[in-house]
């Protein structure tokens, strides 16, 4: 049973617009969720996090949302850039320390259009 | 970026072969992690390590086994490898960086034909 669900599997859009990615959990003990990002052949990567007490966290051009009560997060990107272009992962985990399981969803890969 | 290291980067295994993956570590971490990434199904965690000789199952784990032996090596073991384990391997260690998350090595892409 898939826990996080990424139900895009692809996403386009052109450079300088918004693109969005969005996740859906089912646990609602999940306290702290991430976005990873991969580019081929190499490792997924860290890209923003936030916690079940915050309803956004932004990081320069990327920004997430959490809505608790739709147990669904999403991801903006503005403005969208080619280098933007890799598969996104969102991941969640609960538990009090840093040694919980991360949970991961589907990835949604994001084609940025120059 | 953390020291961490996976090898080899690429194998290609017959059906029926025993085939051994090796993440290593610099960053003297505790847990260590091993998950396939397979279309569809996105990272699926297959066996995870909370100490030297101490590791426990994840979601995927029937048909692997692991081991760790020190602190920085964690192998992860196919006894009898099947097409069904055609998939790339990630090892992953906690982030110092970031609370609760992880840090990825480059993966193992491995095929069994």
């Amino acid at each position: 049973d898939q826990q996080v669900k990424q139900n895009s599997p692809s996403l386009s859009v052109q450079e300088g617009r918004i693109s969005i990615l969005n996740c859906d959990y089912t646990n609602s003990m999940f306290d702290y969720f991430l976005w990873y990002k991969k580019y081929p052949a190499e490792g997924p990567t860290f890209l923003i996090s936030i916690s079940s007490i915050k309803d956004k966290n932004e990081d320069g051009r990327f920004t997430v949302f959490l809505n608790k009560s739709a147990k669904h997060l999403s991801l903006h990107i503005v403005p969208s850039q080619p280098g933007d272009s890799a598969v996104y992962f969102c991941a969640a985990t609960y538990g009090s320390s840093n040694t919980g399981k991360l949970i991961f969803g589907q990835g949604t890969t994001l084609q940025v259009k120059p | 970026d953390a020291g961490i290291t996976q090898s080899p980067r690429h194998k290609v295994t017959e059906t029926g072969t025993p085939v051994t993956l090796r993440c290593h570590q610099t960053e003297n971490h505790r847990y260590m992690y091993w998950y396939r990434q397979d279309p569809g199904h996105g990272l699926r965690l297959i066996h995870y390590s909370y100490g030297v000789k101490d590791t426990d199952k994840g979601e995927v784990s029937d048909g692997y086994s692991v081991s760790r032996s020190k602190t920085e090596d964690f192998l992860l073991t196919l006894e009898s490898a099947t097409s069904s384990q055609t998939s790339v391997y990630f090892c992953a260690i906690s982030d110092r960086r970031q609370p609760r998350g992880y840090t990825f090595g480059s993966g193992t892409r491995l095929t069994v034909v």
